[in-house]
């Protein structure tokens, strides 16, 4: 059973570029979440996401970013403009069903805007 | 609001001794607790979790944590530290009315040789 993937592992952008991450949950999950982390600073949850629905997105800035989950695919967030404060290193993580579950993370996307 | 505070930003442990890293929560509910461990450039990975039952949870890599309802604390242990040990580790907690799980800043445990 693979684990969560992401990709690309690391992405270059200019500043005012969009950034696209990917993220294939792990078989038979159903729940995504995206991280930000900063360098040497904790995780901060940006949104979790269901199939076709946001659930909580009290964690992303209110503009340039958005996610998706779609039926079929991976999940993307999006950061549009990019600048260079959005530098980071940028988790996934999928969970089953249940709220007790724990959650599987992916490798990250690094993000270096120049 | 929930949150999770690791008072350390460093922990040096000799190889051989027993290791303690602190965590601490804040939750307007019951809790759901975790340990993660992150190793240099790569994503995190789960240690072990409190949902209910016992206070003593033992997890991956010879790990465990105590729950400590009164002083809502959740401390990571191992009697023995192995130098492979040495990694950044996150506490986290969910309220079981939510959905988020909110990490703390996380604890670089360095063992010595």
């Amino acid at each position: 059973n693979a684990g969560v993937m992401q990709n690309p592992r690391h992405l270059v952008r200019r500043r005012g570029q969009e950034a696209r991450l990917r993220c294939s949950p792990m078989k038979g999950h159903s729940h995504v979440y995206w991280y930000r982390q900063l360098p040497e600073e904790g995780l901060k949850f940006m949104v979790y996401l269901q199939k076709e629905n946001i659930i909580d997105e009290s964690g992303m800035p209110k503009e340039r970013f958005s996610a998706e989950f779609p039926k079929e695919g991976p999940s993307i967030l999006r950061i549009q403009q990019v600048v260079r404060g959005d530098s980071a290193a940028y988790f996934c993580a999928s969970s089953p069903n249940l709220r007790g579950d724990e959650q599987y993370f992916g490798p990250g996307t690094r993000l270096t805007v120049t | 609001a929930q949150s999770v505070a690791q008072p350390e930003d460093q922990v040096n442990v000799a190889e051989g001794n027993p290791l303690t890293v602190k965590c601490t929560y804040s939750v307007s509910g019951n809790p759901y607790l975790f340990w993660y461990v992150q190793y240099p450039n790569r994503g995190l990975q789960f240690l072990l979790k409190y949902i209910t039952g016992d206070n003593l949870v033992k997890g991956s890599y010879g790990f465990e944590a105590e729950f400590n309802k009164s002083q809502t604390s959740f401390h990571l242990k191992k009697p023995s530290a192995l130098v492979s040990d040495s990694a950044l580790y996150f506490c986290a907690v969910r309220d079981m009315r939510d959905d988020k799980i909110i990490f703390g800043k996380g604890t670089r445990l360095h063992i010595l040789p």
